[in-house]
């Protein structure tokens, strides 16, 4: 079973703290993302990386940054956190291959982030 | 216009009723389907993946999609109150690793 985790459940910050979300997957999979989920806005993504040290902006990177020093570990970072940013942190990852059944995404349980 | 349209709901059903969720698409050169479950403060988990039109079946759950009208629908015939959670659609283009959702369905099955 692919198994990705991240590294809190729960995390309160107060406004201007950096905050560092750890995702880490054991499928070796090339690709992962880092999503926001709000009530009525759906996923959006924010960054998604395809390889080591390589990464692309998705639909929202503003006040966020991202690495991926190591192929199984994604971080995201919140530079200088707002209260606007108080969200679910969805990370997932996926396989990149000829496989259709296996070319999808596989979710970690999400980051609940507070800013106060 | 967003890539994935999906009616957010609620939907509250009686159990072993016939559940229709559905999403619309703009994109064309979306290929892949799928339908994700996601529970209450859990992170969403892959329920059924199709790339064709056509119907998928699993169990209670059928996955439809209609390329020509760009529509994806699932189905959840005798529903019962552990299917309740919110539902997401996504959809993939070939060849490309990302991937557009919907914002979510939130089913409430009754007992």
């Amino acid at each position: 079973d692919v198994k990705v985790t991240q590294s809190s459940r729960y995390l309160v910050k107060r406004t201007g703290e950096k905050v560092f979300l750890e995702c880490v997957q054991d499928m070796d999979h090339e690709n992962m993302f880092w999503y926001r989920q709000d009530p009525g806005l759906g996923l959006r993504l924010i960054y998604f990386s395809y390889d080591v040290k390589m990464k692309e902006k998705g639909d929202i990177p503003e006040g966020y940054s991202v690495s991926r020093e190591k192929k199984e570990r994604f971080s995201l970072i919140l530079e200088s956190a707002s209260t606007n940013q108080t969200s679910m942190y969805l990370c997932a990852s996926s396989p990149t291959g000829s496989r259709l059944e296996t070319d999808t995404q596989y979710f970690g349980p999400g980051t609940r982030l507070t800013v106060l | 216009q967003k890539e994935v349209e999906q009616d957010p709901g609620p939907l509250s059903v009686p159990e072993g009723a016939i559940v229709s969720l559905n999403c619309t698409y703009s994109n064309s050169a979306f290929q892949y389907f799928m339908w994700y479950r996601q529970y209450s403060r859990k992170g969403p988990e892959l329920l059924m993946y199709t790339y064709s039109s056509g119907n998928k079946e699993d169990g209670r759950f059928t996955a439809q999609v209609d390329k020509s009208s760009k529509y994806i629908s699932l189905f959840i015939r005798d529903s019962q109150p552990s299917d309740s959670a919110t539902y997401l659609c996504a959809t993939q283009p070939y060849n490309f690793n990302k991937f557009y959702f919907g914002s979510g369905t939130k089913l409430n099955v009754k007992p």
